[in-house]
Formats: C-alpha cells, structure tokens, sequence
C-alpha cells in the first residue's frame, strides 16, 4: 500500500520569509498525482498545489511551489514571503489512478509576526 | 455554487448510540468519501463510493455504516460497535477514476458524552 510520510510534525517561519515542508511517498506505481493540502484553524481543506508525476516540470501556485523528485519519492512545498494567513496544518497527499487518496500525518505551521 | 455540505457541524453522542453523519453534495462528483482526521495521524479513510449504490470499506470501516441511494448523498453512521469515536470526520468527492483533487466539506465534530 501507498504511505506518505511527513517527517516534521511542526515547523516555524518568521513572517516575509521562506519555509520548506517535507514529504516522501512510497509506491511502485508510474503514474500517479501529488498534493498539498492546507487546512487552518477554520478546519476546512484547501487545495494548495497538485503535481503529476509524468511532468517534469515543478508546479507553482503564485507565492506556493514544489520540489518534485521523482526518483527519490519525495515532494516538498516551499512558501515565500511567508504571511500570518499561511498558518496552518499541511498535509501532502498521493493518490493513483487505481488508489484513493492517501494523507500524510501532517505539518503544523506557525508564521512569527 | 457548487460544493459540499456537512451536517451538524458538532454532534454530541450517548455512549450506546447510533448516530448518522450527513454529506451532500451538488457538484455531479460520481466519487464520495468518509474521511477521519484524529490528533497527529492526519485522515484516515473509512468508506468511499464511486457511484450510486456501490461503496467499498476503507482502512477503519469497522464500527461505520454507510449508503449511497443517490449521487449528491452520502450519510455516515456511527454505530456503537465503534469503540471510540470521537473525532472529526471530513466528508469529500471527486470525478470518479479522474485524478483531480478532493473537495472537502466543512466536517462534523462527534463528541461521545
């Protein structure tokens, strides 16, 4: 079975800067789709940013963007200019066309003012 | 717009009760699912659906029960074989087999009294 691993439970950032979150994924599966998934204190998931594993390239959602390795199973968000909105749990997920999607257990961010 | 509504939003349960989780939705998604958010193990799939009248168990689908009798409805029960279920529960969908995202609802709160 797919698991995904989010190896800080929870990390800081000064307000204005850069924080990177870290996931890795397990799977013998070629085609399959990562996610980023924020959810505040409102508790409601947001869709974040979404990579398919076939492109190459590294999705960017503005101020959101990812670091996709393929080979090593791993898939980070980094987030610039940081804002207090950013504060939140993240969850980086992965899902197959022949899986349901599988969570990690998540990263709680704080942005420092 | 189009999007997910779960009810109640909190639900406060006897031990010994039954007690039914609604989600509906009016996005023409032919896929729903019944997710379990718990402290520190991120979501936690319980039953899915991919379309009317069919719906498979998850990884923790002992102690729920499910239907699907109409694309836009899928109701959770908690039953009292679940041993401890207090948690938050996030109810979603997608297009079926299309590897796009969720969308969640809101999510109900379940509280054993």
């Amino acid at each position: 079975a797919q698991t995904v691993t989010q190896s800080q439970p929870e990390m800081s950032v000064q307000e204005a800067e850069t924080v990177t979150l870290s996931c890795t994924y397990d799977t013998s599966e070629s085609d399959y789709y990562l996610f980023w998934y924020k959810q505040p204190p409102s508790r409601q998931m947001i869709l974040v940013i979404r990579q398919e594993a076939y492109k190459q390239q590294n999705a960017t959602e503005n101020r959101f963007s990812v670091n996709f390795q393929k080979a090593a199973k791993s898939f980070s968000l980094k987030i610039s200019d940081s804002q207090l909105g950013d504060a939140a749990m993240y969850f980086c997920a992965y899902r197959s066309v022949f899986n349901d999607m599988r969570f990690g257990a998540g990263t709680r961010l704080t942005v420092k003012p | 717009d189009g999007g997910i509504t779960q009810s109640p939003k909190y639900l406060f349960r006897k031990e010994g009760q039954n007690v039914t989780l609604s989600c509906e939705q009016n996005l023409n998604h032919d896929a729903m699912y019944w997710y379990r958010q718990d402290p520190g193990q991120g979501l936690r799939l319980i039953y899915y659906s991919q379309i009317v009248n069919d719906f498979q168990k998850g990884d923790i689908a002992e102690g729920y029960s499910v239907s699907r009798e109409k694309k836009e409805s899928f109701p959770l029960t908690v039953t009292s074989a679940q041993k401890n279920p207090t948690a938050f529960y996030l109810c979603a969908s997608s297009r079926g087999h299309e590897l796009y995202g969720y969308t969640f609802g809101s999510g109900t709160r379940l509280t054993v009294v």
